[in-house]
């Protein structure tokens, strides 16, 4: 499959720690996004590093991109109830439109 | 902030009914996807659209599905004769352009049920 996969498939922490999510991949890209959806609601993009970037930040948020390992991490600080959502990679393929992988489920417990 | 917008929020249709689902991209973007989401499950590419033709589209993307911008604004998605498995949360997107530096616009979602 040349689509991302996350993991862990579901991740359940409690409010202030730090989530960490990972993604990988199967060949070359042009970029990796990372999207959030909350339940039953559309796709909201958080972030997009580009091939030749190794680490973004945006506020709380940091994800950093390995090309030689394939895989991406999406780190997300001081978390909050209000964090509690699935977060999915999307890898824009050099050849292809993005495809997406199945996601990690987060729980953040107040 | 310009968004995609897609109607009808929930669509209830009888097996073996066309559909038609609809989607208003956001203006200046070039580029528009079908994704579809069945319950509990990945989001999957469906189709993309670049001036006025298809661009790519995926195996799931058969005979009984089709893509068209009728106007200037718009972007639907017809199923021909739906099946239960059809039943998905269908999400539209668009980008200003395709590649390295796009970041795609998804609209809220159409729930089809097929019954």
């Amino acid at each position: 499959s040349q689509q991302g996969e996350e993991d862990p498939q579901a991740l359940s922490i409690q409010e202030g720690e730090n989530a960490t999510m990972n993604c990988s991949y199967k060949t070359s890209i042009n970029n990796l996004q990372w999207y959030r959806q909350n339940s039953g609601r559309g796709l909201v993009h958080l972030i997009l590093i580009r091939s030749n970037e190794r680490e973004k930040h945006s506020g709380r948020l940091r994800v950093t991109l390995d090309t030689s390992k394939k895989s991406s991490s999406l780190l997300i600080t001081a978390s909050r109830a209000a964090d509690t959502a699935s977060y999915f990679c999307a890898t824009d393929l050099r050849n292809n439109d993005m495809r997406f992988g199945a996601g990690t489920r987060l729980t953040v417990k107040p | 902030e310009p968004e995609v917008t897609q109607t009808p929020s929930h669509q209830v249709t009888q097996m073996g009914q066309e559909v038609i689902l609809r989607c208003v991209p956001i203006s200046n973007h070039l580029y528009f996807y079908w994704y579809r989401q069945i319950l509990g499950q990945k989001v999957e590419f469906l189709v993309s659209f670049y001036n006025n033709e298809i661009s790519e589209k995926s195996e799931i993307f058969d005979d009984q599905f089709s893509v068209e911008r009728p106007d200037g604004s718009n972007f639907t998605l017809k199923i021909r004769s739906t099946k239960l498995e059809d039943s998905a949360m269908y999400f539209c997107a668009s980008s200003r352009e395709r590649g390295a530096y796009t970041e795609a616009f998804f609209g809220q979602g159409t729930r089809l049920t097929v019954v």
